[in-house]
């Protein structure tokens, strides 16, 4: 089956102490981005990559990082997460032609404390 | 910079109803529209892929349309269910491998 999977679906953590969300997508998509979702601010970009070791800022990079080492994987690192950081974050991938459709990954539920 | 609005936010309506949900654009230079469904805290699932050469999908009871001279689509639920209650966004593919969403509506199905 065709999907993007992140992981972990839930997590709690405490302020700046570092993670890791991880996403991974089986569809050889060129295209991997990460996205926040909040209410009343709807999504917002972080990070987006066009290819291997090809990465660029999106609306709201600050406090985040990636990398992309592989084609299939894209993690998002929290070097010192912080309470405003407590969203639900979603990874996406979309191949690079034109006509093609982006797919979502379930989400994570982060806590900073 | 492209911005995209639905209308309108929320709509709650009786079981069986046909409904329209509306999305405009202001930029008409895009590859794609993207119709998703999001239920409360959970991900979003892909509905409808209309491309700009395109003026209409359909799936099930769902039927999009795309008018993109005008900046416009429009997501038709025919028979409308409980099951249909969620929110739904609308997402246009520009330039860049963009994606911008529109704000959402949160439709509620009222048995």
């Amino acid at each position: 089956e065709a999907q993007v999977t992140q992981n972990p679906r839930y997590l709690i953590t405490v302020t700046g102490k570092k993670l890791t969300v991880t996403c991974s997508q089986n569809m050889n998509h060129e295209y991997m981005s990460w996205y926040r979702q909040d209410p009343g601010l709807g999504l917002r970009q972080i990070y987006y990559s066009m290819n291997v070791e090809v990465t660029d800022k999106g609306d709201v990079p600050e406090g985040y990082k990636v990398s992309r080492k592989e084609k299939r994987n894209f993690p998002l690192i929290l070097e010192s997460p912080s309470p405003n950081q407590t969203s639900l974050y979603f990874c996406a991938s979309s191949p690079l032609t034109s006509a093609g459709g982006y797919t979502f990954g379930s989400g994570t539920r982060l806590t900073v404390v | 910079k492209q911005e995209v609005t639905q209308i309108p936010a929320a709509l709650s309506v009786p079981e069986g109803e046909n409904l329209v949900l509306n999305c405009s654009f202001t930029d008409s230079a895009i590859y794609n529209l993207q119709w998703f469904r999001q239920d409360p805290g959970k991900g979003l699932t892909s509905l409808l892929l209309i491309q700009s050469s395109q003026r209409e999908q359909t799936s099930g009871r769902l039927n999009a349309s795309l008018d993109k001279s005008s900046g416009r689509s429009t997501l038709y639920i025919a028979a409308s269910q409980p099951g249909d209650s969620a929110t739904y966004l609308c997402a246009v593919k520009g330039a860049g491998n963009m994606l911008t969403f529109g704000g959402g509506t949160r439709l509620m199905v009222k048995p």
